[in-house]
């Protein structure tokens, strides 16, 4: 099941307005990560986000992460036409069992967004 | 150059027709992982492993097989194809320690089953 919901699904915006999207998930989780991907490209890294941490920066990138909301936010400002892609928030868990790792990482269905010029 | 690479990138097979996808990285990275993606449906992890001879079931597993004999490589089998495995796949790889990191994924390879 998808653990990873995102909203909104889809995004316009013109150059220079903040874009926010928003991810809820359901279990426990050791951290948060944020992907981007270009049209059928391979995702890249955005940020990553620990589960003690409630906020974090990166460039133009903002990361909020609430547990006991089980929701994160992710906030570009000042967007540029370049930032035109799909975003997806990913949740990580990572634990042992029975002498036995197990680690999943749950991504959601993405939001597309659109920046204009 | 840290990459993760795929082959082949394009694919189209016909139903039942066994293949391999496969997946290598030069990082040393212990986690590696299959997904594949599906419009409005995002990713959805078929397959990982922890480090050698280490795989489990992600959310997806059914008609596919994967092994990991070496570090490095991570091949994605299908024994017996169908069309509801047309999809976009990735392959991914992390370090791994107490969490699972930043994932550094693979260009992707796009089967058709026809």
């Amino acid at each position: 099941s998808q653990q990873g919901e995102e909203d909104p699904q889809a995004l316009s915006i013109q150059e220079g307005e903040n874009a926010t999207m928003n991810c809820s998930y359901k279990t426990s989780i050791n951290n948060l990560q944020w992907y981007r991907q270009n049209s059928g490209r391979g995702l890249v890294h955005l940020i990553l986000i620990r589960s003690n941490e409630r906020e974090k920066h990166s460039g133009r990138l903002r990361v909020t992460l609430d547990t006991s909301k089980k929701s994160s936010s992710l906030l570009i400002t000042a967007s540029r036409a370049a930032d035109t892609a799909s975003y997806f928030c990913a949740t990580a868990l990572a634990y042992n069992a029975g002498g036995t790792s197990y680690g999943k990482l749950t991504f959601g269905q993405g939001t597309i967004l659109t920046v204009h010029p | 150059e840290a990459q993760v690479t795929q082959n082949p990138r394009y694919l189209i097979t016909v139903t039942g027709k066994k293949l391999t996808v496969t997946c290598s990285q030069n990082m040393n990275h212990e986690y590696m992982s299959w997904y594949r993606q599906d419009p409005g449906l995002g990713l959805r992890q078929i397959y990982y492993s922890m480090n050698v001879e280490v795989t489990d079931k992600g959310d997806v597993p059914e008609g596919y097989k994967v092994s990991r004999k070496e570090k490095r490589n991570f091949p994605l089998i299908l024994e017996s194809p169908s069309p509801n495995q047309t999809s976009l796949y990735f392959c991914a790889s992390s370090t791994v320690g107490e969490r699972l990191y930043e994932q550094y994924f693979g260009p992707g390879t796009r089967l058709t089953v026809t």
